[in-house]
Parts: structure tokens; sequence; C-alpha cells
């Protein structure tokens, strides 16, 4: 069976912390992709990062930095110096061959930052 | 990514009425999916579109409430039929794109409100 677990229902922080929002999955198979989304107010879901289970190096990209570790079945999501633009509900979601590579969401984890 | 556009954006309908919702993307798609999301809630695919042949249902979904056209590869439609208070939801419709890496980029979403 596939599951993905977002833990944290919800996290506020004051603008300028940094945050970390955690992902951790379960799969039995060995080529799967997990993936990154955020749906701020207005509704749409924007993709922000895929990562393939064959790749562990972790990505930067500006104020946002995802650690991935197939030790601890983790893929955790790292704002640094949060703002106000990053209030939104942060989806993780995985895809593996045995889900016919459909999508697995997890729950989702809102973030408030407060000014 | 694509440009994917959803007709209506927003829509409030009668109890026992019907409502189509239009998914139109501008690149090349290789497959198209519809989703779900109740209030509060994560997403939940309702089905995978499937270009000139009828849609696949995932477990809890049926033809008969939620029918799905898939005309030509850039282009899809579900119905709500016959709806109820409880067919409120945002539904949204994705697309893997041709030449991705399995990661699926989602329309603005349509919000239904049924009274």
């Amino acid at each position: 069976a596939q599951k993905v677990t977002q833990a944290q229902t919800e996290i506020s922080v004051v603008e300028k912390e940094d945050v970390t929002l955690d992902c951790v999955y379960e799969t039995r198979d060995t080529t799967y992709y997990l993936f990154w989304y955020k749906q701020p107010p207005s509704g749409e879901l924007v993709f922000l990062i895929r990562r393939n289970s064959f790749d562990e190096q972790n990505e930067i990209s500006g104020r946002y930095s995802w650690n991935f570790q197939k030790s601890t079945s983790s893929f955790n999501f790292t704002i640094t110096a949060s703002q106000v633009v990053d209030s939104a509900v942060y989806f993780c979601a995985l895809s593996a061959l045995s889900g016919t590579y459909k999508y697995i969401f997890g729950t989702g984890t809102r973030l408030k930052v407060l000014a | 990514s694509a440009v994917i556009s959803q007709k209506p954006s927003r829509d409030i309908c009668q109890r026992g009425t019907s409502l189509t919702i239009q998914c139109q993307v501008d690149s090349q798609v290789t497959m198209m999916f519809w989703y779900r999301q109740q209030p509060g809630q994560s997403l939940t695919l309702i089905a995978t579109a499937n270009q000139g042949s009828e849609a696949t249902y995932e477990s809890g979904f049926v033809i008969d409430k939620f029918p799905i056209s898939r005309p030509n590869l850039t282009f899809s439609t579900l119905t709500v039929s016959n709806m109820s208070p409880e067919d409120s939801s945002i539904y949204l419709c994705s697309v893997r794109l041709a030449g991705s890496y399995n990661e699926q980029f989602f329309g603005p979403g349509t919000r239904l409100t049924v009274l």
C-alpha cells in the first residue's frame, strides 16, 4: 500500500522565521516520484518540485529547500525567512509504478505566516 | 509547464441539476485527470480522462454521476449530475505533459456550491 503522511495540520510562524513542513511516505516500489505543491487561498495548485527515488540530492531554490532521505522515507520542505505570501496549504504527493503512477496526496499542511 | 483553463471558475447550482466543467490545455498532453477537493480536505482522484474512450474511474466514483468526455488530446469535460449539497467542492483538472517526468500541472479549479 502507498501512503503519504503530513502530520502537521497547521503551522503558524512570524515573518522571517524559518519553517519546515514534514512529509513521510510509504511505498514498496523502488522507483517512485515525490512532489510538493502549494495551494494559496485562490485555490490553484502550484507545482513546486519533483524528486525521483534515485536522486537523493537535496535541492535549494531561492528561499525553498527540500531534504529527501530514503532511510527515513521523508521528503521535508523548508522555507527560509518566511514571508506573508508563503501563507498557503502545502501538499506532498507520491507517485509510483504499483499505483500506475497516480498521485497519492497527503492531507496537507496549512502554513500561516504572520506579519 | 502549460496554460490550463477551466470554465466556469465558480458556480452556484440548485439541487438536482447538472453542471458541466470544461478543461482546455495549450500544450501537448499525455494524460488528463479530474480531482475533487471537498472543503478543507485533500485532493481525491475522480477519474483519468481517456481520449476517444470511456474514462477510468476510481473506487467510489461512477460514470452516471460524473460523466467525462475527452474528444481530443487537449480538451476534456466533467459533468456533475443530479447534484446534492454534498457535491459542493472544488473540481480540478490536471495534465501530464509530453516529455515530463510524471509531474502533473493543475488547472485553476471550479468552485461549486450546491444549494
